[in-house]
């Protein structure tokens, strides 16, 4: 079953625009990652978030995490075309790093 | 540094038929794991390593096999091909917990056609 669920399915918006993604989960966790799949491409790590931050950044990437409410949201920024790509949520389920359950993406498509 | 390389990119294969999916890794990145990524499926687990000589089941293991002799390869062995079996397989590579960086680092898929 997957851990991760993302919220919406799939995104459009003009370039220039912020982009939010959600991602909610079922069980604790040690940590949770987001990362970036471009078409027929192996998945990018973005930004890694422990379950004792409540937020993080990475250049124009704005990772939150509620833990009460077992919810992460991703914000892309002042989004680019090359944003283009689908977006994946994954969580560690408490077992460490050792295996990630992926939940099934957000489509982001970034009209020039 | 090459990274995570994973070979073919691309096979056919006939139902009954069996094949090994390669990969390997040159970053001496403990865990590895193997997961197959299907239209609206997002990805899901289906072995997975913490070390040579160590290896465990994850969510759908069925009609595969793994093996990690080394530390830096990790290929998965598909039994006996089957139709459901058709799907891109992306091998994945990191350091354990502990270490600082967590992130996975993926290799470039291999995608599976069974007919």
């Amino acid at each position: 079953s997957q851990q991760g669920e993302e919220d919406p399915q799939a995104l459009s918006i003009q370039e220039g625009e912020n982009a939010t993604m959600n991602c909610s989960y079922k069980t604790s966790i040690n940590n949770l990652q987001w990362y970036r799949q471009n078409s027929g491409r192996g998945l990018v790590h973005l930004i890694l978030i422990r379950s004792n931050e409540r937020e993080k950044h990475s250049g124009r990437l704005r990772v939150t995490l509620d833990t009460s409410k077992k919810s992460s949201s991703l914000l892309i920024t002042a989004s680019r075309a090359a944003d283009t790509a689908s977006y994946f949520c994954a969580t560690d389920g408490n077992f460490g790093n050792e295996k990630l359950t992926f939940g099934t993406g957000t489509r982001l498509t970034i009209i020039p | 540094n090459a990274g995570v390389t994973q070979t073919p990119k691309f096979q056919v294969l006939k139902t009954g038929q069996s094949m090994t999916l390669q990969c390997a890794q040159d970053m001496n990145h403990e865990y590895m794991s193997w997961y197959r990524q299907d239209p609206g499926m997002g990805l899901r687990l289906i072995h997975y390593s913490v070390g040579a000589g160590i290896t465990d089941q994850g969510e759908v293991p069925n009609g595969y096999n793994v093996s990690r002799s080394t530390t830096e390869d990790f290929p998965l062995r598909l039994l006996s091909a089957a139709p459901s079996q058709t799907s891109v397989y992306f091998c994945a590579s990191s350091y354990r917990q502990g270490k600082g960086r967590y992130g996975y680092t993926f290799g470039s898929g291999t995608r599976l056609t069974v007919v």
